[in-house]
């Protein structure tokens, strides 16, 4: 089946320590979004990349890193700078320059040891 | 800079229709508007997206004024499972700007 696949569900972070959360698609979605959600609240966009090697900062950047080596994968590292990374994390892909919908992963959950 | 606004929540009746109103006061000519529901802890679900014209799909119509400066999602027949925080998006120069939802609650 196409689709979005993030991994793991769950993750323990303790502090200090960075993380990496996967995001692999095969949709042939040429552009791929991370997105934080607090609870209660919206999807807040973190970075996203519309090419392989390129990508751009979102409205909440800040210690967070990421990279586009291959169109099907799109890997958000969430570092030590981030003091409150505890949230639901949202990996989602979609065509560029289409009105196609986007699709999105099931999430990754972080939480502080 | 959220384009959508959207009422914090609404309840609906098992059974009756469910209409949840977005307003995009800003939306551009060519920006879609777009609708996903979001059950706990899960990713978001797509329902239904148009540009000017009103749309139906199986999961519900979608119904955009002449102005283009707000639209409602219609589900027709509320089912419990119907529960859940329902986003309006605006997709511009391919990123999507979500709102903060609207939780749907379906009684029985």
């Amino acid at each position: 089946d196409g689709g979005i696949t993030q991994s793991p569900k769950y993750l323990f972070r303790k502090e200090g320590q960075n993380v990496t959360l996967s995001c692999e698609q095969n949709l042939n979605h040429d552009a791929m979004y991370w997105y934080r959600q607090d609870p209660g609240q919206g999807l807040r966009l973190i970075y996203y990349s519309q090419i392989v090697n390129d990508f751009q900062k979102g409205d909440i950047a800040e210690g967070y890193s990421v990279s586009r080596e291959k169109k099907e994968s799109f890997p958000l590292t969430v570092t030590s700078a981030q003091k409150n990374p505890t949230a639901f994390y949202l990996c989602a892909s979609s065509l560029v320059n289409s009105n196609q919908p986007q699709h999105f992963g099931d999430g990754t959950r972080l939480s502080i040891l | 800079d959220a384009k959508t606004t959207q009422p914090p929540s609404m309840d609906c009746a098992e059974g009756r229709a469910a209409n949840l109103p977005c307003n995009h006061s800003t939306i551009s000519g060519n920006e879609y508007v777009y609708w996903y529901r979001q059950i706990h802890s899960q990713g978001p679900q797509y329902i239904i997206h148009g540009l000017k014209n009103n749309e139906t799909n199986e999961m519900a119509s979608l119904i955009i004024t002449e102005d283009r400066k707000s639209s409602t999602l219609i589900l027709p027949h509320a089912t419990l499972r119907d529960t859940a925080v329902y986003y309006c998006i605006v997709k511009s120069f391919n990123k999507f700007y979500f709102g903060s939802g609207t939780k749907l609650n379906v009684k029985p």
